[in-house]
């Protein structure tokens, strides 16, 4: 059975440190990976999604990273902003349509 | 031009009556979902239609029936509703048949509140 742990839980951190936000998943026999944001109170917004064949990618300042074999993704932030508050989930697609998502990162940036 | 919309955005009701939650694309896309978003966040599908045919149901309770009129709306009906209902439901979508790329993105609705008392 597939499981998405997130970690940490939440994270704060001051304005302009880069972060590393990290996903782990127990089975490697996924189809893609998505990263999302969620803000307080409102729905999810894809930041990034990595197909099972690449090992990252990039859209301005988040690069997220995929490695299959070990289970593990992470999303890199770059020069943190306070706009970039909110919590961050991770979700796998195995094979079969259906997002498994992890409980999500909660990350604060102060200015 | 909102890509996928919900109504309503809040529900207040009490335990025991029957409500309908709508959605919306306007992607073009020929796959939709329903998730539920309990209190500690935590989101978990519950249905998938590709088409207007359903491929994923999850155990839901059969309390919840979806309803696809065509493959751009995808309602949620809930019948007999439980305080264990209350959560945060979205509705996503993608496009399943545009192999690789961005074309398999979820995108989410905002979410629809639903309060039972």
């Amino acid at each position: 059975k597939q499981e998405v742990t997130q970690i940490p839980a939440a994270l704060s951190v001051p304005e302009g440190e880069n972060l590393v936000l990290n996903c782990s998943f127990t089975d490697s026999a996924i189809y893609n990976l998505q990263w999302f944001r969620q803000d307080p109170g409102k729905g999810l917004t894809s930041l990034l999604l990595i197909q099972s064949s690449q090992r990252e990618q990039t859209s301005g300042r988040l690069n997220a990273s995929l490695d299959k074999s070990s289970g593990r993704s992470t999303l890199y932030i770059a020069a943190s902003q306070p706009g970039d508050s909110a919590t961050y989930l991770c979700a796998v697609r195995p094979r079969g349509g259906k997002l498994i998502f992890g409980q999500g990162t909660e990350l604060s940036v102060k200015p | 031009d909102t890509a996928v919309s919900q109504t309503p955005k809040y529900l207040v009701t009490q335990m025991g009556n029957d409500k309908s939650i709508k959605c919306e694309q306007n992607l073009g896309h020929d796959t939709m979902y329903w998730y539920k978003q309990d209190s500690k966040k935590f989101l978990k599908i519950m249905f998938s239609y590709n088409n207007k045919e359903l491929i994923i149901n999850e155990t839901v309770p059969n309390r919840f029936s979806p309803k696809s009129p065509d493959k751009a709306h995808l309602n949620l009906h809930i019948n007999s509703l439980e305080l264990g209902d209350s959560a945060v439901y979205f509705c996503a979508s993608s496009q399943e048949r545009v192999a690789g790329g961005l074309g398999e993105t979820q995108y989410f609705g905002p979410g629809t509140r639903l309060l039972v008392l």
